[in-house]
């Protein structure tokens, strides 16, 4: 079955540093996600993709965070400088949504833990 | 603003009980439902996925169940075992806008052998 891949697995930095995660869709997918989940809670939206178009990052701390989606298909997020909040699950997601009312399941990558000291 | 319950935040049953997960959500107008499970430091597995226009959804020893007019959906486990032990994650679609998913913060399942 096919998988979206995610790297690196586990990430951990000083603060103020710069990092980037990488992730790539199930192939097919016009729709990818990043997620963040800390410990303890649901995973929450920061930015949602449609082919190489944004269409919500109304959630991305856009000051520190940024994502991009160049061919629409793989993608980076970036977070510079990181911050000790900024400890937490990044997952990146994929489904075959286009647009309207469908009812397309999600599908998630391992994701990659990040730890800021 | 679409919130999503979930309760209780963790349960412990012995090997081979039924047992039944809640979801709540606050408001009504969604396009569909997911459950997921989530093994610890892993990433989330999609297990059912029900439209608003269901009632239930079936695979294997899972059973879900949505009443949209309400808020609720119930995730059935039956005869339950250890491999089913992990944490399990409620979300709904909001109708409108892009398909962005709304989280609970999971139920944190343990089966005892």
């Amino acid at each position: 079955e096919a998988e979206v891949a995610q790297s690196p697995r586990y990430k951990i930095t000083e603060k103020s540093q710069a990092v980037a995660f990488w992730c790539d869709p199930i192939s097919g997918h016009a729709t990818l996600y990043w997620y963040r989940q800390i410990l303890g809670q649901g995973p929450e939206l920061l930015v949602q993709f449609q082919d190489e178009s944004v269409v919500d990052d109304s959630q991305l701390p856009k000051d520190r965070f940024s994502a991009e989606r160049l061919k629409g298909v793989d993608s980076t997020l970036k977070i510079q400088p990181a911050e000790l909040g900024d400890s937490a699950m990044y997952l990146c997601a994929s489904s075959q949504w286009t647009g309207g009312s469908t009812n397309s399941p999600l599908h998630f990558g391992n994701g990659t833990r990040l730890t800021v000291t | 603003k679409q919130e999503v319950t979930q309760i209780p935040a963790a349960l412990s049953v012995p090997e081979g009980e039924n047992l039944v997960l809640n979801c709540s959500f606050t408001d009504s107008a969604i396009y569909n439902l997911q459950w997921f499970r989530q093994d610890p430091g892993k990433g989330l597995t999609s297990l059912l996925l029900i439209q608003s226009s269901q009632r239930e959804q079936t695979s294997g020893r899972l059973n879900a169940s949505l009443d949209k007019s309400s808020g609720r959906s119930t995730l059935y486990i039956a005869a339950s075992q250890p491999g089913d032990s992990a944490t399990y994650l409620c979300a709904v679609r909001p109708q409108g806008g892009s398909e962005k998913l709304v989280f609970g913060k999971g139920t944190k399942l343990t089966v005892n052998p």
